[in-house]
């Protein structure tokens, strides 16, 4: 049972645009809320993450928009480069659980020259 | 320096081997995470040590050991795997504790293959 329902399951996106990937929670206890990307062959890197108290947290070019009453949050990729070519994860945490991380499904980011 | 090393990049091993994967980290965290993840998949935790003790196992099967020699390093002892075992093995760190929301830094893994 997926505890974190991510789509799409894969995104092809021109230089220069937005890649926009959504995630959705059941569990109100999960309070905190990362994302990770994986490049092939190498682990997952943190990418950037919110708390639920927090709409809205920009990094640089990364954005993460957080909706806590339908227990939404999306990761916004603005400009995309061909770097940002890469597998995206997202994830939350229960803050009683040990650290344990429930993980989605993932989506494939290509952006095309 | 936010660096998890782990060894060796790959590994082939046959279904009657014994073998080990290393992973260290010199962040000063006090708590170190075994995933596996298959092409195509989120990582899926195996493990969580905190403060070199089992927090977390998750019904994993005993042909995978897992151990906290010190503070910096998490063995994962291998032992009469299956085919089905092949996937990268991802070693993280966090700080520790039940009641934890620090992050987890990745290493970049071990590939293993079965036969």
């Amino acid at each position: 049972q997926q505890q974190v329902k991510q789509s799409p399951q894969s995104l092809i996106v021109q230089k220069g645009g937005i890649s926009i990937i959504n995630c959705a929670y059941e569990n109100t206890a999960f309070d905190y809320f990362p994302w990770y990307q994986q490049f092939p062959g190498k682990g997952p890197a943190l990418l950037i993450a919110i708390r639920p108290d927090v709409s809205e947290k920009k990094e640089g070019r990364f954005t993460i928009s957080f909706n806590k009453s339908a227990k939404q949050f999306s990761l916004h990729i603005m400009d995309s480069q061909p770097g940002d070519s890469a597998t995206y994860f997202c994830a939350a945490r229960k803050w009683d659980s040990w650290g344990k991380l429930q993980f989605g499904a993932g989506t494939q980011v290509v952006v095309t020259p | 320096d936010t660096e998890v090393t782990q060894t060796p990049k790959h590994l082939v091993m046959g279904m009657t081997n014994k073998k080990s994967l290393k992973c260290e980290q010199h962040m000063g965290h006090r708590a170190m995470y075994w995933y596996k993840q298959k092409a195509k998949k989120p990582p899926e935790l195996m493990f969580v040590y905190s403060y070199e003790k089992l927090s977390i196992n998750e019904s994993v099967p005993s042909r995978f050991s897992p151990e906290c020699p010190n503070s910096s390093l998490l063995n994962l002892h291998l032992h009469a795997l299956q085919p089905e075992d092949s996937a990268l093995y991802l070693c993280a760190s966090s700080q520790p504790g039940r009641q934890t929301t620090d992050t987890q830094y990745f290493g970049p893994g071990t590939r293993l293959t079965v036969l």
